[in-house]
């Protein structure tokens, strides 16, 4: 299995609070994102990452908001969390932007 | 229309069976497509690439068609450890490439 660890796995929060999520790779790959997956929308691309410093948005980017300071870590932060924020968040990484992404187990965050 | 559509089901089929799922894009310029596999609370995982030619990995069978703009999978001897969720992948190019997952179609194998 590709070398990706997500953290936390599990985390509740109340409205209005900060969250940040962590993603972890040991593969070295250049590509990193961020996806929620919500029943009915399947994944969802909230950012992505090309490159240390290097990121832009996706599909379902407001509220939250990303960093990349190493190849490694790729972090994705709410905010100020919000009930419609609660879902499943997996992180991903792949070599280039046109081959397959490996995910890391996600993150299920509730916000009450 | 969405970029990419797939039959939610659930596919209901006994063990041994023959089930094929379907697949639609929207962008003709899309190069590059997978199958994934996700069960119930797990990650998603890469199940198989799909090529111009078509491919074969053991029971299961990848094909594209271009033209019409569609990809599938099929799944020979259907057996219990098949039930997933399968979610078909397609790279787009808008300005950066990037992975466009379908919804997912559900697999349920009986005994």
């Amino acid at each position: 299995d590709a070398g990706i660890t997500q953290s936390p796995r599990h985390k509740v929060t109340e409205t209005g609070t900060p969250v940040t999520l962590r993603c972890h790779q040991t593969e070295n790959h250049r590509y990193m994102y961020w996806y929620r997956q919500d029943p009915g929308h399947g994944l969802r691309l909230i950012h992505y990452s090309y490159g240390v410093k290097d990121t832009d948005k996706g599909e379902v980017s407001d509220g939250y908001s990303v960093s990349r300071s190493k190849t490694e870590d790729f972090l994705l932060t709410l905010e100020s969390a919000t009930s419609s924020q609660t879902s499943v968040y997996f992180c991903a990484i792949s070599v280039s932007g046109n081959t397959e992404a490996f995910f890391g187990q996600g993150t299920r965050l509730t916000v009450v | 229309r969405k970029e990419v559509e797939q039959d939610p089901g659930p596919f209901n089929v006994p063990e041994g069976a023959t089930v094929a799922f379907n697949c639609t894009y929207s962008n003709s310029a899309s190069q590059s497509f997978f199958w994934y596999r996700q069960d119930c609370r797990k990650e998603p995982k890469l199940l198989m690439s799909v090529y111009s030619s078509g491919n074969e990995d053991g029971r299961f069978t990848a094909q594209l068609n271009r033209a019409s703009q569609y990809i599938s999978l099929l799944i020979r001897d259907s057996k219990l450890s098949d039930s997933a969720t399968y979610l078909c992948v397609v790279v787009m190019n808008t300005g950066f490439q990037k992975l466009v997952f379908g919804t997912g179609t559900r697999l349920l194998v009986s005994p």
